[in-house]
């Protein structure tokens, strides 16, 4: 069974603070990781990795997959109060179920 | 472009009773999926719709079912109303069936008492 698991379940930072989130997966046969945002609404797409695309980067979000540790993570510097949300990670395996397995997420707080 | 729709935005109902979920998808995306979100579980995965037919399927009971129409929005429909189906149920769509993106609706707030 595929199992994905996010660190640390909730962070509270300062404006202006940089933040890691962590993402740690067990998957056969893994195809690819997403990255979500989620407010108090629906998860936004925010990247996906895959074994040919392993960095992403978009304004003040980065994310980093390393196939060798099967593990991924989400950078945010100079964080904005608008950055507070929860941040969920999610892995598709390859074959035939092609669904998203999420992790808990990670509750990050920005106070300005 | 117009994101995924989901109607209604929120529902109560009775235990016992049955409940149907709409989701109209991206234009242009032929893949649906349906997910549940509780506090306790998180996000799991129901099933993915793709050209009307169901390929694959969560690890929930068979009151749980779906259904996808030819212009590729689909349904959700839970028989036998549970207390713990309350939940948030989220539709997202794919362009394709192998397309890994997947983009979420605003979900349908089911609360059953």
């Amino acid at each position: 069974e595929d199992k994905v698991v996010q660190s640390p379940l909730s962070l509270v930072v300062h404006e202006g603070d940089t933040v890691t989130l962590n993402c740690s997966y067990e998957v056969t046969n893994f195809r690819s990781l997403l990255w979500y945002k989620q407010e108090k609404k629906a998860p936004t797409f925010l990247f996906m990795l895959t074994s040919s695309g392993i960095e992403k980067k978009s304004g003040r979000l980065s994310s980093i997959l390393d196939k060798k540790e099967l593990s991924s993570i989400l950078n945010i510097t100079a964080t904005q109060t608008g950055d507070s949300a929860i941040y969920l990670c999610a892995v598709i395996s390859s074959g035939s179920a092609r669904q998203l397995t999420f992790g808990s997420g990670t509750q990050l707080t920005v106070l300005p | 472009k117009a994101g995924v729709t989901q109607t209604p935005r929120y529902l109560i109902k009775t235990r016992g009773q049955q409940v149907t979920l709409s989701c109209s998808p991206i234009s242009g995306h032929r893949s649906v999926s349906w997910y549940q979100q509780t506090p306790g579980q998180g996000l799991q995965f129901l099933f993915e719709y793709f050209s009307e037919t169901q390929r694959n399927k969560g690890n929930f009971p068979g009151r749980f079912s779906g259904r996808q129409f030819s212009n590729s929005r689909s349904e959700m429909n839970v028989s036998t109303l549970e207390l713990g189906d309350s939940a948030l149920y989220l539709c997202a769509s794919s362009r394709l069936r192998e397309a890994d993106e997947q983009y979420f609706g605003p979900g349908t707030r089911l609360t059953v008492t």
